[in-house]
């Protein structure tokens, strides 16, 4: 079964720390990985999108790397900020489709407080 | 460019009652999506249209209808609203995504939907 699993669930930081967030995946087959952010009430806004032959995307201070062989991707974000408070959300696509099929992963919420 | 809009952004419904949700979307995409996000779970494709006149059924279709007749709008419909459909739904638009591109999905900013 295509499934996207994310590590933890929740997290809470003080400003100014970095944090690692964890996605596992079992989709097959596999196109490409994005990590998407989600503030409180609003849509997801990508942040970053990798296919299968890159290790490391970064923007800004997020940093995503991915390890195909063992279908797992991380997301560090360094030097947090208050504004990067929101449900960081894995999601994988699938290759052969139709359509731009996805899955998502159930979002890791991330605290930072002052 | 506003990007991806809905209407409406709250509504509360009685049992048995029915709506129509609103997506549009100034991006001149192919792809429109109807994702419902519940607590503690990845969102989950409701129905898509690869183009203007098109829609097919995602992964919960059960209880939505939906169409497409113009390229930017998606429609979403609930004939019926039962309090399993409380949630918060989203509309997503996309280029047409051929196999290993980038193309990604761009979000609007969700309805939340209350069914009593």
């Amino acid at each position: 079964k295509n499934q996207v699993e994310q590590s933890p669930q929740s997290l809470i930081i003080l400003e100014g720390k970095n944090c690692t967030l964890q996605c596992n995946y079992t989709v097959s087959p596999f196109s490409n990985l994005r990590w998407y952010k989600q503030d409180t009430g609003r849509g997801p806004v990508s942040l970053t999108i990798m296919t299968f032959s890159e290790n490391t995307k970064s923007n800004g201070r997020y940093t995503a790397t991915l390890d195909a062989d063992t279908k797992q991707s991380s997301l560090h974000i360094t030097a947090s900020q208050l504004s990067d408070s929101a449900s960081y959300i894995c999601v994988v696509a699938l290759l052969e489709t139709s359509y731009d099929k996805v899955i998502f992963g159930p979002g890791t919420s991330l605290s930072v407080i002052p | 460019n506003a990007g991806v809009t809905q209407t409406p952004k709250f509504r509360v419904l009685k049992t048995g009652q029915s709506m129509t949700l609103l997506c549009a979307q100034d991006m001149n995409h192919e792809y429109m999506y109807w994702y419902r996000q519940d607590p503690g779970m990845g969102l989950r494709l409701i129905h898509y249209s690869v183009g203007e006149g098109t829609t097919a059924k995602g992964e919960v279709p059960d209880g939505y209808n939906v169409s497409r007749l113009k390229k930017q709008n998606f429609l979403l419909g609930l004939e019926s609203a039962a309090p399993s459909q409380t949630s918060v739904y989203f509309c997503a638009s996309s280029f047409f995504a051929p196999s290993g591109s980038r193309y990604e999905q761009y979000f609007g900013p969700g309805t939340r939907l209350t069914v009593t």
